[in-house]
């Protein structure tokens, strides 16, 4: 049963469009919600988090948007550039432990 | 530089043998993880230990061992290594925030640059 679910699972977007991708869990006890940003040969980094109290958080061009009832969260990448392109990971976690998505891998176009 | 190294980068073992992948951090945090990334699967939990001796299964704990004597080290061992563990493996540290606070809080992970594994 696989506890988060990510979508799409590839995204090609031009320079300066919008990036969305999003994501679904299952398990209401989690509580906290972090995006990671991984590129080739790296380690994922954390691109931004979300608690369940509050419905959006902005940092910059990153945006994550959550539905505590709907139980789905979801990252917007706005004006994206190419540098932008890597594999991004939602991630639910409780108690400690993180669930992973299974990715997306994002091309910003020039 | 303070963060978490992984030894080593790259390894090819064998159908059999037992190979010992090592994650070293410098933060002191009281959290550390195990995680394999393979393709379609994302990341998957292996192992993770909340403090020095204290270690826990994960979702895909089989055909691995690990231990934790010192809060810096978490070495990785497969004890007879399978072509099914062919793998990029990733450790992971995270901080226990919030102590003083009720509920306790989680905090993200800092991960290593991983060690891909080829088992023949």
């Amino acid at each position: 049963q696989q506890q988060v679910k990510q979508s799409p699972q590839s995204l090609i977007v031009q320079k300066g469009g919008i990036s969305i991708i999003n994501c679904a869990y299952e398990n209401t006890a989690f509580d906290y919600f972090p995006w990671y940003q991984q590129f080739p040969g790296k380690g994922p980094a954390l691109l931004i988090a979300i608690r369940p109290d509050v419905s959006e958080k902005k940092e910059g061009r990153f945006t994550i948007s959550f539905n505590k009832s709907a139980k789905q969260f979801s990252l917007h990448i706005m004006d994206s550039q190419p540098g932008d392109s890597a594999t991004y990971f939602c991630a639910a976690t409780r108690a400690g432990k993180s669930t992973f998505g299974d990715g997306t891998t994002l091309t910003v176009k020039p | 530089d303070a963060g978490i190294t992984q030894s080593p980068r790259y390894k090819i073992t064998e159908t059999g043998r037992q190979v010992t992948l090592m994650c070293h951090q410098t933060w002191s945090h009281s959290y550390m993880f195990w995680y394999r990334q393979d393709l379609g699967h994302g990341l998957r939990l292996i192992y993770y230990s909340a403090a020095a001796d204290i270690t826990d299964k994960g979702e895909v704990p089989d055909g691995y061992v690990v231990s934790r004597s010192k809060t810096e080290n978490f070495p990785l061992t497969l004890e007879s290594a399978t072509r099914s563990q062919t793998s990029v493996y990733f450790c992971a540290s995270s901080e226990l925030a919030g102590q003083s606070l009720s509920p306790v809080y989680n905090s993200p992970l800092h991960f290593g640059n991983g060690t891909r594994l080829t088992v023949t």
